[in-house]
């Protein structure tokens, strides 16, 4: 079964870090881009990194310098590094596969893992 | 960067009614427009892919049109399991965003 897991979410003071991970399953992972979007309670989705399969990496502005996206293919792993968090980050945060049959659009995307970023 | 704006932001519709949710993107994306499904608490799903493309195991009644920087996504017929909040996204790679989603409520 093509699956995604994600894991490592929990609260965090604001100016901490936290490093999410995202387990693929059931398909060959270092052929995919991958990507992060997140979802504040109540509100919509918001993409927040992506990875490609040479490694190469993008952000929106307002993760830029705080989050680094990386990938472990041996392991079959995607990670989220969030430094100097802030409430505003605090959301689900999904990791989401960017299919070959689909153009590039995200579809599968794992349960979701909670930020919250609070004192 | 490109943003997204879809609207209604919330429609009030029946099961059987036809229903048009329209997205449109500051600049040009050609097609590179999807569609995904929201329930309450589960990941989004994918319904539709470069603008009119029905994903895989998506119900016919699905579609989607449009180019450039005006989309749609229509339910020919609404059943009740179709009762979610949809958001368009535009992937013209380097660059994602989605709109900012359209709840679809029981009349």
């Amino acid at each position: 079964e093509v699956q995604l897991v994600e894991s490592g979410g929990g609260l965090v003071q604001p100016g901490g870090s936290l490093r999410l991970s995202c387990a693929a399953s059931g398909f060959t992972f270092s052929s995919y881009d991958m990507h992060w979007v997140r979802q504040a309670t109540g509100k919509g989705l918001e993409w927040v990194s992506a990875i490609g399969t040479a490694g190469d990496t993008y952000y929106p502005g307002s993760v830029k310098g705080r989050f680094t996206i990386s990938r472990e293919n041996a392991k079959n792993s995607l990670y989220l590094q969030m430094n100097s968090l802030r409430a505003g980050d605090t959301a689900v945060y999904y990791c989401a596969r960017a299919g070959l049959t689909v153009m590039g659009a995200f579809d599968i995307w794992g349960q979701g893992t909670m930020v919250t970023v609070s004192s | 960067d490109i943003q997204m704006t879809q609207s209604p932001s919330t429609l009030s519709a029946s099961v059987g009614d036809r229903v048009t949710i329209t997205c449109r993107a500051s600049q040009s994306i050609s097609s590179w427009l999807a569609w995904y499904q929201q329930k309450p608490g589960k990941a989004p799903k994918l319904l539709i892919y470069k603008a009119s493309s029905l994903e895989s195991g998506v119900p016919s009644r699905f579609s989607g049109s449009g180019s450039g920087t005006e989309f749609t996504l229509t339910i020919s017929s609404l059943q009740p399991d179709d009762f979610a909040t949809y958001y368009c996204q535009q992937y013209n790679s380097p660059s994602w965003a989605f709109g900012q989603g359209t709840k679809v409520e029981i009349k």
